[in-house]
């Protein structure tokens, strides 16, 4: 159970294209999903905090505008990356909490290999 | 603020080596939870624990075992005669009460045969 699944797996696109990445909650409804961010050899970086019906809550240093999150269901939150650039190439990672779950840990889509060319 | 420091960067072992991944935390909460991940060449995070910060009991399960010490504000994460399927990045990680993790930097694992 608790099944993330994140879509697509691997994107490469020109640059100033806008790209959109769904992270759906498979077996359970999702009222938190967490977008994370990991360049290469490095950690993971938390960007958003999504919540659904609401708007998303952004670190310090991410631009609302150019990743634009939109959860507009239980099941589902999108990131979609405007007019991207080569400077965003990232894996991209999803994570959601389980609805009344309690304290239960996060449960993490396998990420997305965003490729800027 | 919440910080997970992972000093070791890369560790290099042979195989059926006992290998120990150090992880210190720092935070101000009294409640928080600790994590271990490993994450394959592919990507995919894998959840191995979590540990509750009034529950220091160390735990064991298969060849791993991990070691909680609040004294010294640090959760230890043993491998047991290591295996090649065993290389991959591993993150520690800190939950407060908000949920959102705080990841250390990682310590890449490689084993070799």
């Amino acid at each position: 159970g608790a099944v993330v699944s994140q879509h697509p797996s691997w994107v490469i696109c020109k640059s100033g294209t806008s790209v959109k990445i769904e992270c759906r909650s498979l077996d359970f409804q999702a009222t938190t999903m967490f977008w994370y961010r990991q360049f290469p050899k490095q950690s993971l970086m938390l960007m958003a905090t999504s919540n659904e019906g609401s708007k998303a809550t952004y670190e310090q240093g991410v631009e609302k505008d150019k990743f634009l999150i939109n959860h507009a269901s239980l099941t589902l939150s999108t990131l979609t990356v405007t007019s991207a650039h080569p400077e965003d190439s990232s894996f991209y990672i999803c994570s959601a909490l389980i609805q009344g779950g309690g304290n239960q840990p996060q449960h993490f889509g396998d990420g997305t290999r965003l490729s800027i060319l | 603020a919440q910080k997970v420091t992972q000093a070791q960067t890369e560790i290099s072992v042979v195989e059926k080596e006992d290998v120990t991944l150090d992880c210190v935390y720092e935070t101000r909460d009294t409640t928080y939870y600790l994590f271990w991940y490993k994450q394959p060449p592919s990507g995919e995070l894998v959840f191995l624990i979590r540990r509750n910060s009034f529950d220091e009991q160390n735990e064991i399960s298969g060849r791993y075992s991990w070691n909680f010490q609040k004294s010294t504000s640090s959760f230890n994460f043993t491998i047991t005669a290591s295996q090649v399927v065993d290389s991959a990045v591993y993150f520690c990680a800190l939950s407060g009460g908000y949920s959102t993790l705080t990841f250390g930097k990682g310590t890449m694992l490689l084993v070799s045969p």
